[in-house]
């Protein structure tokens, strides 16, 4: 069956550190997103890429960082440089010029600063 | 920039009641989704709307895309304990990505 994992379900960090998120997709779709989530805010786009080798900036990409290197594969790292990381983080996918329409989301990462 | 206001931010019903929210913005949508975020997992979408003044269903989900197209409303009929979770509106801008509302936390009682 086709979808899209995150791993892991559940991640610590102690301050200072880089953590890596993972996310990949076997559903053959070009777009791929990162968004946080906090309780009353919805959730917000870090960074997002419509083709290998290429992404670009979202609305809250400070202290954050991605790769495209493969199609299938978009890890988010949260750097110490990320002030507050405690959230629980959603990687989507689509198809290009979808209008957002056909998004398919993760289940997620929750991260925790100890 | 562009915001996307629910309300309202929770409710509390019990189990059998009917239930309406809404979304509104600042900007105008072409396109208007709702999704479903259950605890601990990703958002799926429920309805998509795609014009404006347009009513459209999904068993006892209806969702209508405002006519000024700077709003959109969802209502549950007869609800049920897994109606339970976090209901997001969002809108999709400049090509492929998506704004999302501040959602609807549904909580059913029996």
């Amino acid at each position: 069956d086709g979808g899209i994992t995150q791993s892991p379900k559940y991640l610590f960090r102690k301050e200072g550190q880089n953590v890596t998120l993972s996310c990949e997709q076997n559903l053959n779709h070009d777009a791929m997103y990162w968004y946080r989530q906090d309780p009353g805010q919805g959730l917000r786009l870090i960074y997002y890429s419509q083709i290998v080798n290429d992404f670009q900036k979202g609305d809250i990409a400070e202290g954050y960082s991605v790769s495209r290197e493969k199609k299938e594969s978009f890890p988010l790292t949260v750097t110490s440089a990320q002030k507050n990381p405690t959230a629980f983080y959603l990687c989507a996918s689509s198809h290009s010029g979808t209008g957002g329409v056909g998004y398919t989301f993760g289940s997620g990462t929750r991260l925790t600063v100890v | 920039g562009q915001q996307l206001n629910q309300s309202p931010q929770s409710m509390f019903i019990q189990e059998g009641e009917d239930v309406s929210m809404n979304c509104t913005s600042s900007s105008i949508f072409n396109t208007w989704l709702w999704y479903k975020q259950e605890p601990g997992e990703g958002p799926v979408l429920l309805i998509a709307l795609y014009k404006a003044g347009e009513l459209t269903s999904n068993g006892r989900l209806t969702a209508q895309f405002g006519i000024t197209r700077k709003d959109s409303f969802l209502n549950i009929s007869a609800s049920i304990p897994s109606d339970v979770g976090i209901y997001f509106c969002a809108g999709p801008y400049n090509t492929d990505k998506l704004i999302f509302g501040t959602g609807t936390r549904l909580q059913v009682f029996p």
